[in-house]
């Protein structure tokens, strides 16, 4: 089974910080890793998709990026909004998740 | 829109089913999933299945004790769970991949707000 890290798993950050969480799969995946956000009581919700393509709708100030093993998801201004809980996803084979970074305001 | 349903509590070793009712897209067309998040914890993927419902995959922690089904005339998925265990308690979201591998591997692009299921005597 493919196993992924995401670190670190608490981040405190103030608004318009630039904040990047880390992805790591026990084997290459071809890119295909997606990026959610989630926030208590509401649907999850797909920001990218095969490590860099960025979702309908999503704000720009999002990105992803990365290959291989390793991955980041930035966000190059964090907005108030943007405070929650953010998973990776290896989609090659079922769809395995990270255990979470939660972005928390400093 | 998926909006899930029937999620309670249950003792231990008990039975529940859990229903997702899709509106807004042409279901049968889509394979669906099943996602869990346990108290505090991360999201977990449960179950998969293929648009016309002939494919099934699941995670080893369910399998031979959950069972995942569709009916694509009433647009609906389902979680059939059976001798469920504490473990199980979870907010059970169903999901559309837009599917990429041959196992329904594929990234959710479209999330319902979930159902809480709770075990315990």
């Amino acid at each position: 089974d493919i196993q992924m890290t995401q670190s670190p798993s608490t981040l405190s950050a103030s608004v318009a910080d630039r904040v990047t969480i880390t992805c790591r799969a026990s084997q290459t995946i071809n890119n295909l890793l997606a990026w959610y956000q989630h926030k208590p009581g509401k649907a999850p919700k797909l920001l990218i998709y095969k490590a860099s393509n960025l979702e309908s709708g999503v704000p720009s100030r999002f990105s992803g990026s990365g290959s291989g093993t390793e991955f980041t998801l930035t966000i190059s201004s964090l907005q108030p909004d943007d405070f929650a809980t953010y998973y990776c996803q290896q989609y090659i084979t079922s769809g395995t998740f990270g255990q979470g970074t939660k972005v928390e305001i400093k | 829109q998926l909006v899930e349903s029937g999620g309670k509590l249950v003792q231990p070793g008990g039975s529940l089913r859990l229903s997702c009712a899709a509106s807004g897209f042409p279901f049968s067309g889509y394979w669906m999933t099943w996602v869990r998040q346990a108290p505090g914890k991360g999201l977990e993927w449960v179950a998969n299945i293929q648009a016309d419902g002939r494919q099934n995959f699941y995670v080893d922690s369910v399998r031979g004790r959950f069972t995942i089904s569709r009916d694509n005339a009433k647009r609906s998925l389902y979680l059939q769970m059976n001798n469920l265990r504490v473990e199980d308690t979870a907010l059970y979201f169903c999901a559309r991949p837009i599917v990429i591998g041959v196992d329904g591997g594929g990234y959710l692009d479209l999330w319902g707000r979930g159902t809480l299921v709770t075990v315990s005597s």
